[in-house]
């Protein structure tokens, strides 16, 4: 069964603080993996999103690591900023094709940044 | 990058009436749109596919009579939720796509808070 499973759940850091958040993945055949952003009551926008030979990409304060052996994911925020509290949500696709297929999203990560 | 402007941002209904969504694509023309909708401390859940000029793909469980969809040009596409009840409440998104590549960005709408009282 493809799957999208994020952690934690929820965390709380301080501003200035570093954090990484968890994406495992069960999705086969994989094609890339995107990391976004979604504020309360907004829309999803992309920080990253990494093919099946990338390792890690950066946008900013945000890097993005990938594993596709272990199918692992993970997203690091450095010098937190009381802006980056929002839902943090991993999305996986399957698909090779030209078009877009099936995409499996996770349940996010619920980041609170407090001064 | 495509921006996809979607409204309302909100709304409020009664019970039995029926709710317009609109998703437009500003700088791309997308031959495909889909809708999602995404319960409190859920993931998206994709509801349907739909596709410029033809009959949308509505996914399990979804009922089509329900949910219309409308995508009668290469820029707009609407959902209309019929006949609205409590458990209609939720955040609707929808995201361009199709004619893309495979590893090209998605572009979500705001999303549209729907309460029905």
């Amino acid at each position: 069964k493809n799957q999208v499973e994020q952690s934690p759940q929820s965390l709380i850091i301080l501003e200035g603080k570093n954090c990484t958040l968890q994406c495992n993945y069960t999705v086969s055949p994989f094609s890339n993996l995107r990391w976004y952003k979604q504020d309360t009551g907004r829309g999803p926008v992309s920080l990253t999103i990494m093919t099946f030979s990338e390792n890690t990409k950066s946008n900013g304060r945000y890097t993005a690591t990938l594993d596709a052996d272990t199918k692992q994911s993970s997203l690091h925020i450095t010098a937190s900023q009381l802006s980056d509290s929002a839902s943090y949500i991993c999305v996986v696709s399957p698909d090779r094709g030209s078009t877009l297929g099936r995409l499996y999203f996770g349940r996010g990560t619920q980041l609170t940044v407090w001064p | 990058g495509a921006v996809v402007s979607q409204h309302p941002s909100w709304v409020i209904c009664k019970s039995g009436t029926s709710v317009k969504i609109e998703c437009r694509s500003l700088d791309f023309q997308a031959t495909t749109m889909f809708w999602y909708r995404q319960f409190p401390k859920q993931s998206l859940m994709l509801m349907a596919t739909s596709n410029e000029g033809s009959k949308a793909t509505y996914e399990q469980g979804v009922e089509k009579d329900k949910f219309l969809i409308n995508h009668a040009s290469l820029t707009l596409s609407t959902l209309t939720v019929t006949s609205a009840h409590p458990e209609d409440s939720s955040f609707y998104i929808c995201m361009n796509g199709g004619g893309r590549s495979y590893n090209s960005p998605l572009h979500f709408g705001n999303g549209t808070r729907l309460t029905v009282t």
